[in-house]
């Protein structure tokens, strides 16, 4: 495709339940990130898919996050048990071995 | 925690002038990026420097790496109000792994 691409764009839901952020990386891209953001501050890395490598799950906060990456491609982030702290940006990048990155325009995920 | 931390956290200039911003990290990088957010959304690449370089210009954009340091500058020319911005640095680790960021650089240009 032209772009990363993410959905969706906005997702809003009460606390408890579980949702679901997919990623569409750029075709041939090796390397997937996933990273949220909130308001005003930095990107915290959460994890990172490189080619048929096991991911780096180091920056997942608990176990109620897991992703994973189907075909090498498609990736979905998904939480478990929302709570209102994981109200954020989750934003998705994919690279092409170590170049730059490109992102996505990200998941604003409201948790009530 | 963070590998990359930007200096000034914000920075407000007139249009003309231009704008520096500092990047330290902690561990040894095979490269170093700068990134450029607008409105809060996807983040969009500026340049990339490798370890072995200590320079880089890419239009009003130059970009500086001391490894002795551990730190990087990005030096925008010529500011306009469309580079009102965040910036960020991003670094990898020596092993070429996951890019982590700072906290980036609020950078206001006032017309």
């Amino acid at each position: 495709g032209a772009g990363v691409s993410q959905s969706p764009s906005n997702k809003v839901t009460e606390k408890g339940k579980d949702v679901e952020l997919r990623c569409d990386p750029i075709s041939g891209h090796t390397a997937l990130y996933w990273y949220r953001q909130s308001l005003g501050q930095g990107l915290e890395f959460l994890i990172y898919f490189q080619g048929n490598s096991a991911p780096d799950k180091s920056g997942l906060p608990s176990d109620r996050f897991s992703a994973e990456r189907t075909g090498g491609s498609v990736s979905t982030l998904t939480i478990q048990r929302t709570q209102q702290e994981d109200s954020a940006v989750y934003l998705c990048a994919s690279s092409l071995n170590r170049g730059p990155m490109f992102f996505g325009p990200g998941t604003r995920l409201t948790v009530l | 925690s963070q590998q990359g931390e930007e200096d000034p956290q914000a920075l407000s200039i007139q249009e003309g002038e231009n704008a520096t911003m500092n990047c330290s990290y902690k561990t040894s990088i095979n490269n170093l990026q700068w990134y450029r957010q607008n409105s809060g959304r996807g983040l969009v690449h500026l340049i990339l420097i490798r370890s072995n370089e200590r320079e880089k210009h890419s239009g009003r954009l130059r970009v500086t790496l001391d490894t002795s340091k551990k730190s990087s500058s990005l030096l925008i020319t010529a500011s306009r109000a469309a580079d009102t911005a965040s910036y960020f640095c991003a670094t990898d680790g020596a092993a070429g792994n996951k890019l982590t960021f700072g906290g980036g650089t609020r950078v206001l240009v006032k017309p």
